[in-house]
């Protein structure tokens, strides 16, 4: 079965400062990785994924990912945080299959202070 | 832009009734989904559907039934609501190819008292 860990509730970062929020999973087949972001009162926002290749993917407002399959992880990482950056991170993977479902994390709450 | 339509974003309701929460999405999808959103415990899968009349439980379907009648639209259904179903209700919608992701709707937010 598909799962998803996020094992740190809220990470705490000063403006201008790196940033890595934690994922690592678990899955049978090839994993298919994403990165989603929830501001307060809203849906959830598509971020970066992960399918094939290069092992660092770009996404939108300037977060990465690392993906390292021999520790099962995909963390999400940005160079120099914003305030507006605050907000919760969701890590989801998803099989190959067609049908598949897809399976999120617990969510990181991330909180960059001025 | 792919859109997501949840009916309501706030709704209340008594222990008892039968609640229907509405998504429907316009970008021809095959598949969409339920997730439930609860402090702490992130996104957890209802129900998901790949294909009109198909579903397939998530990881806790118990207590919700769905209905995909039409591609477009895939309905969670609490057959009696209870108040521990008190909770933010997300509906997403995929293209059939495994690698691509999901997109959301604005949420419901139920509360059943």
């Amino acid at each position: 079965a598909q799962s998803v860990a996020q094992p740190e509730d809220q990470v705490n970062v000063a403006e201008g400062n790196p940033l890595t929020v934690k994922c690592t999973y678990s899955v049978s087949g090839n994993p298919y990785l994403f990165w989603y972001v929830q501001y307060p009162n809203r849906g959830l926002q598509f971020l970066l994924k992960y399918i094939t290749g290069d092992n660092l993917v770009k996404g939108s407002y300037g977060f990465e990912a690392e993906f390292n399959k021999s520790q099962t992880s995909f963390h999400l990482k940005k160079p120099s945080a914003l305030v507006s950056d605050s907000a919760l991170y969701f890590c989801a993977v998803r099989d190959g299959g067609s049908a598949s479902k897809i399976i999120f994390g617990s969510g990181t709450r991330l909180s960059i202070r001025p | 832009d792919v859109k997501v339509t949840q009916s309501s974003r706030y709704l209340v309701k008594r222990t008892g009734e039968k609640v229907f929460l509405e998504c429907v999405q316009d970008m021809d999808h095959e598949n969409m989904f339920w997730y439930r959103q609860d402090p702490g415990l992130g996104l957890r899968l209802i129900y998901f559907s790949y294909d009109v009349k198909m579903k397939e439980k998530g990881d806790i379907p118990e207590g919700y039934s769905v209905s995909r009648e039409k591609k477009e639209r895939f309905s969670l259904i609490l057959e009696s609501a209870s108040t521990n179903q008190t909770s933010m209700y997300l509906c997403a919608s995929s293209p059939r190819r495994g690698y691509t992701e999901a997109f959301f709707g604005q949420g419901t937010r139920l509360t059943v008292v």
